[in-house]
């Protein structure tokens, strides 16, 4: 399976645990995104990576969200001192730099409940 | 302030006849447009897109419409089949060198044999 992996697919954590998501993009897609979806929206931008460097960052990242591209490969995404309201399907995608306009491929998402 | 707006929130067809999703756009620095398919617990799949520079492309049984003078989109599936039955969403993005799209709210889709 070549497609963007994300792991773990469900994640239920009390409210102020640190919670940490893994990304593996495909394997020649140099950009890296994290989208968030909650129920009844659409995905929600969140941050945006070309290679290891993060490029741009949403105002919905707020100060207890950090995200790392470490070497250009996999990412990582982690919430610290979870609350309720970060409760949501937190989505990966990549795409290649072969031209301007691509389509992003999503992987399945971690699906995040704070209780 | 919902930049892409879809105002059906669902949709039911028959089999074999035409669905028609649309999707009203607020921003005219928009200038790609893509849809999405969305299983339950699924990621989202992408399904066909369109620059502004075109105002039809088609793929199989799937057709994308622009009208960029309306702000206005629209998704064509014939025929219908109960597989296509997901929720489809709408996104735009403009030319800043990646792809930061802006969704949609989306739309479910039903097919019934």
């Amino acid at each position: 399976d070549t497609g963007v992996s994300q792991d773990p697919r469900h994640k239920i954590t009390k409210r102020g645990q640190n919670v940490t998501f893994r990304c593996d993009p495909i394997s020649e897609h140099n950009r890296l995104y994290w989208y968030r979806q909650t129920l009844g929206q659409g995905p929600e931008f969140l941050t945006y990576f070309q290679n290891e460097a993060q490029l741009e960052k949403s105002r919905l990242l707020s100060d207890r969200f950090s995200a790392e591209r470490p070497k250009g490969s996999f990412s990582t995404l982690e919430i610290q001192r979870t609350e309720q309201g970060d409760s949501a399907m937190y989505l990966c995608a990549s795409s290649p730099r072969v031209r301007l306009n691509t389509e992003a491929f999503f992987g399945q998402g971690t699906r995040l409940t704070v209780v | 302030d919902q930049q892409v707006k879809q105002n059906s929130p669902s949709l039911s067809v028959q089999e074999g006849r035409i669905s028609i999703l649309n999707c009203d756009y607020t921003n005219s620095m928009f200038d790609y447009f893509l849809w999405y398919k969305k299983y339950p617990a699924e990621g989202p799949t992408f399904l066909i897109s369109i620059s502004s520079i075109k105002d039809k492309n088609e793929d199989g049984r799937f057709t994308v419409f622009l009208n960029k003078s309306a702000k206005h989109l629209s998704l064509h599936i014939v025929p219908s089949q109960p597989g296509d039955s997901a929720v489809y969403f709408c996104a735009a993005s403009k030319n800043t060198g990646f792809q930061k799209l802006v969704f949609g709210t989306g739309t479910r889709l039903l097919v019934s044999p």
